[in-house]
């Protein structure tokens, strides 16, 4: 069974612009939450998607946003970049909300 | 609100020690707690889970966290490490299922020779 996979792995952005990454679910997984690691940081959860809709939102000011597509792959875009979003972005999916998450291996966002 | 604390930032052990990485956590409801291991540039794996029953866990490869509800700790231990379990440990905490993970800053195991 394929794994969560992430693209791109690593991406260099200058502050002001917008990014979008992207997330593939494990096969018969209907549920993706999103996380943002900084340097040195456990990952601090940004959303969730069940079911294409948003379920659950921690706190991330509105310019980071998603969505996830029927056959359940998500996106993550974050506007107007800032020298913070520099980290590794994590998503991770479920058969279930209440169900193991499985990681992907990231992506590594740099902001210059 | 859920919280996770790590003590210790950085553990360095001699390859065939006993090893402890401390977390406690707080919060004001029954909780689901874990430990995932993250490898240089790869994700988060599952490495055990508390979620009911014994308080004592175990993985496939020698690590076991005790879920001590008095103390709000869950400290895991492996009685002799390898080299190939240096690695960043993270705690985590849920209070529903999987559904929303809070993590602990993590614990940087350094196995040496």
């Amino acid at each position: 069974e394929t794994g969560v996979t992430q693209s791109p792995t690593h991406l260099i952005k200058t502050r002001g612009q917008q990014v979008t990454l992207r997330c593939s679910s494990q096969s018969g997984h209907n549920t993706v939450s999103w996380y943002q690691q900084a340097l040195g940081q456990g990952p601090q959860f940004i959303f969730q998607y069940y079911r294409e809709e948003e379920n659950g939102r921690g706190n991330f000011p509105p310019r980071f946003s998603g969505l996830q597509f029927p056959n359940y792959s998500s996106e993550l875009n974050v506007n107007a970049l800032e020298l913070d979003d520099s980290a590794l972005y994590l998503c991770a999916s479920s058969a279930g909300q209440t169900q193991p998450q499985h990681f992907g291996d990231g992506t590594r966002l740099s902001i210059l | 609100a859920q919280s996770v604390t790590q003590l210790d930032s950085q553990v360095p052990v001699f390859e065939e020690a006993p090893v402890e990485l401390r977390c406690n956590y707080s919060s004001s409801v029954s909780v689901y707690l874990f430990w995932y291991v993250q490898y240089p540039n790869q994700g988060l794996q599952l490495l055990l889970k508390y979620l009911s029953g014994s308080t004592l866990v175990k993985s496939i490869n020698g690590f076991e966290a005790e879920f001590n509800k008095s103390q709000t700790s869950f400290h895991l231990r492996k009685p002799s490490v390898h080299i190939s379990d240096t690695a960043e440990y993270f705690c985590a905490v849920s209070d529903a299922g999987y559904s929303t993970l809070t993590f602990g800053k993590g614990t940087m195991l350094l196995v040496s020779p």
